[in-house]
């Protein structure tokens, strides 16, 4: 299987803890994104990645969630100290940089992460 | 900033009926437009998109959809839909033109189409 892949698919954490995501992309895309999707709404922008370097973050990024992609390969999403309002699915993408400037490089999209905090 | 609006969070339908979803979407810079479709348990699969030249897109499945700027509007369409085709659809937006390479997507709150035979 050549696509996204993350792990775990599902979380359960009780409030208070810290929880720790993964999110493989596929081989040799250098774009990595991170999205929130909570129940009834669209997937929501959480930040970006070109390889290594994190060049987008969203308000929506607290200061208790932190993601890294040391390597520029695979990427890790952490959030300390969760509260019940994290309980959501996050998603990963990623795509190529080949199409240039004025294109559009496709986003793949992972399976998520369910992370539910209790 | 860019924002998107489906005006039908549910759209019941029977087998063999034609559906639209509907999607509008505010900006006011170019964009690329796209249709992404989630069935349950799995993950987010692009259905079809937007970037330039002909308005009206089509999918692999029978799937279609109509940039319109003047309303700006981008609704999906199929004329004759299957049990297959229920799931979560969501409309989604990114810049286009010279961002148009790398920028973040913004969705849509989805309208979840469930086909009844």
């Amino acid at each position: 299987d050549t696509g996204v892949s993350q792990d775990p698919r599902h979380k359960i954490t009780k409030r208070g803890q810290n929880v720790t995501f993964r999110c493989d992309p596929i081989s040799e895309h250098n774009r990595l994104y991170w999205y929130r999707q909570t129940l009834g709404q669209g997937p929501e922008f959480l930040t970006y990645f070109q390889n290594e370097a994190q060049l987008e973050k969203s308000r929506l990024l607290s200061d208790r969630f932190s993601a890294e992609r040391p390597k520029g390969s695979f990427s890790t999403l952490e959030i300390q100290r969760t509260e019940q309002g994290d309980s959501a699915m996050y998603l990963c993408a990623s795509s190529s940089g080949l199409a240039g400037v004025g294109l559009y490089n496709e986003q793949f999209f992972g399976p998520g992460t369910r992370l539910t905090v209790l | 900033a860019q924002s998107v609006t489906q005006l039908d969070s549910q759209v019941p339908v029977f087998e063999e009926a034609p559906v639209e979803l509907r999607c509008n979407y505010s900006s006011s810079v170019s964009v690329y437009l796209f249709w992404y479709v989630q069935y349950p348990n799995q993950g987010l699969q692009l259905l079809l998109k937007y970037l330039s030249g002909s308005t009206l897109v089509e999918s692999i499945n029978g799937f279609e959809a109509e940039f319109n700027k003047s309303q700006t509007s981008f609704h999906l369409r199929k004329p004759s839909v299957h049990i297959s085709d229920t799931a979560e659809y969501f409309c989604a937006v990114t810049l286009g033109g010279l961002r148009g390479g790398y920028n973040k997507l913004i969705f849509g709150a989805g309208t979840r189409l469930a086909v009844h035979p």
